[in-house]
């Protein structure tokens, strides 16, 4: 049972390079997110996905795209990485039970741009 | 839109001390509001869900609709509890979850 699982861990890119993270969730949640956490900031949201095939916007957007390739997957690119996007990246999925919503995080995607 | 305010970003208590980490939401709705803790830059895990009305390792929050709060209570500090809270509130669609800028509570032996 892997919950959800991000990948890379740990990254280090140059300016205006680009890449993908990846996130991958098994419990066939409807909703996914994307987060960045930065000092003094808490947990912000970039984008999320309220089931297959749509995305929206959060609060921090810019400079960033997403993916929802399908229930299980929720991608983050990065097109041209500034040094402002070095932070811990959290991949959420939420999903419906009788007693309420239930949400799991990732382990978190370590981004350093240099 | 929806809001989530927690106002200490940093609270520090003695062992055995009461600790409150308080937490209020902005929502025109009747939201669901969750505690996370996170240890060390680790995932964030769930402490509570106010629908369930639990307490885990001694900690509860009740929900205020009249002062729109969510504040986490525990009336004897650990050590152990030294980490990151974090209050979120998840929209009545269910499909938007925010989060509060975290408290770091530290326990002094």
């Amino acid at each position: 049972n892997a919950g959800v699982t991000q990948t890379p861990k740990f990254q280090v890119l140059k300016t205006g390079q680009s890449m993908t993270l990846q996130c991958a969730q098994d419990m066939n949640h409807n909703s996914m997110y994307w987060y960045r956490q930065d000092p003094g900031m808490g947990l912000r949201l970039i984008y999320y996905s309220a089931s297959e095939g749509t995305t929206d916007k959060g609060e921090v957007p810019n400079g960033y795209n997403v993916s929802r390739l399908n229930k299980r997957e929720f991608s983050l690119r990065l097109e041209s990485a500034a040094p402002s996007q070095t932070s811990v990246y959290f991949c959420a999925s939420s999903a419906r039970i009788s007693s309420g919503n239930t949400i799991y995080f990732g382990e978190g995607s370590w981004l350093t741009v240099v | 839109a929806q809001r989530v305010t927690q106002p200490e970003k940093l609270l520090s208590v003695f062992k055995g001390a009461p600790v409150e980490l308080k937490c209020n939401y902005s929502y025109s709705g009747s939201p669901e509001l969750f505690w996370y803790v996170q240890y060390s830059r680790q995932r964030l895990q769930l402490l509570l869900r106010h629908i369930s009305r639990e307490s885990i390792k001694g900690f509860t929050a009740d929900l205020n609709k009249g002062e729109t709060s969510f504040h986490l209570k525990k009336p004897f500090a650990q050590e152990e509890d030294s980490a990151m809270y974090y209050c979120a509130l998840l929209g009545a669609s269910g499909s938007r979850l925010t989060f509060g800028e975290g408290t770091q509570l530290t326990v002094n032996p």
